[in-house]
């Protein structure tokens, strides 16, 4: 099944504990993007990347940082979380950089994050 | 960075209710974008539109690129109970290509 698959699904952490969150997708696709979603603010953009080895920051990147080193996966590194961090986040790809395909974002089921 | 004003915020209506939310920008975007939200899932693309004006359906759901590209607005037809859900616009210019702006999202009630 062609999907986007993010883990963990819920973490509760402490502030300063480093964390991963892992982002993966079976479609072969060249865009992956992660997204944070709090109430009253929509989704905002983290980091987005257009191929292996590409990315850039999106409207929120402070204390954040990706890594895309395989197609098919896009992490996403909390060196030292604090609790503004705590958040849904939702990992995204798309199968183009270009053209209308691109625009065709799927969404990963998305990550409570909680940090205490 | 890029902002959208997206409303209303909430709307509570009844099953058979036509709905319409739109989505303003002090900027303009080349692509606008319509995503739904079901609780506790990720948003799932409905409506791409692509040109100024542009008008284009996907079953009871309608959209339209405005004029000025600084807006777009999504009509539901005749709802029913799953159009429950969290509706969001988003925009993307050619410019710099990869970013995605969204709105602040549409809540939708509909009541049996």
């Amino acid at each position: 099944e062609a999907q986007v698959t993010q883990n963990p699904r819920y973490l509760i952490t402490v502030t300063g504990k480093k964390l991963t969150v892992t982002c993966s997708q079976n479609m072969n696709h060249e865009y992956m993007s992660w997204y944070r979603q709090d109430p009253g603010l929509g989704l905002r953009q983290i980091y987005y990347s257009m191929n292996v080895e590409v990315t850039d920051k999106g409207d929120v990147p402070e204390g954040y940082k990706v890594s895309r080193k395989e197609k098919r996966n896009f992490p996403l590194i909390l060196e030292s979380p604090s609790p503004n961090q705590t958040s849904l986040y939702f990992c995204a790809s798309s199968p183009r950089t270009s053209g209308r395909s691109y625009n065709e974002q799927f969404f990963g089921p998305g990550t409570r994050l909680t940090v205490l | 960075g890029q902002q959208l004003n997206q409303s209303p915020q909430s709307m509570f209506i009844q099953e058979g209710e036509d709905v319409s939310m739109n989505c303003t920008s002090s900027s303009i975007f080349n692509t606008w974008l319509w995503y739904k939200q079901d609780p506790g899932e990720g948003p799932v693309l409905l409506i791409a539109l692509y040109k100024a004006g542009e008008l284009t359906s996907n079953g009871r759901l309608t959209a339209q690129f405005g004029i000025t590209r600084k807006d777009s607005f999504l009509n539901i037809s005749a709802s029913i109970p799953s159009d429950v859900g969290i509706y969001f616009c988003a925009g993307r210019t050619n410019t710099n290509a990869g970013k995605s702006t969204f709105g602040d999202g549409t809540t939708l009630t509909v009541k049996p």
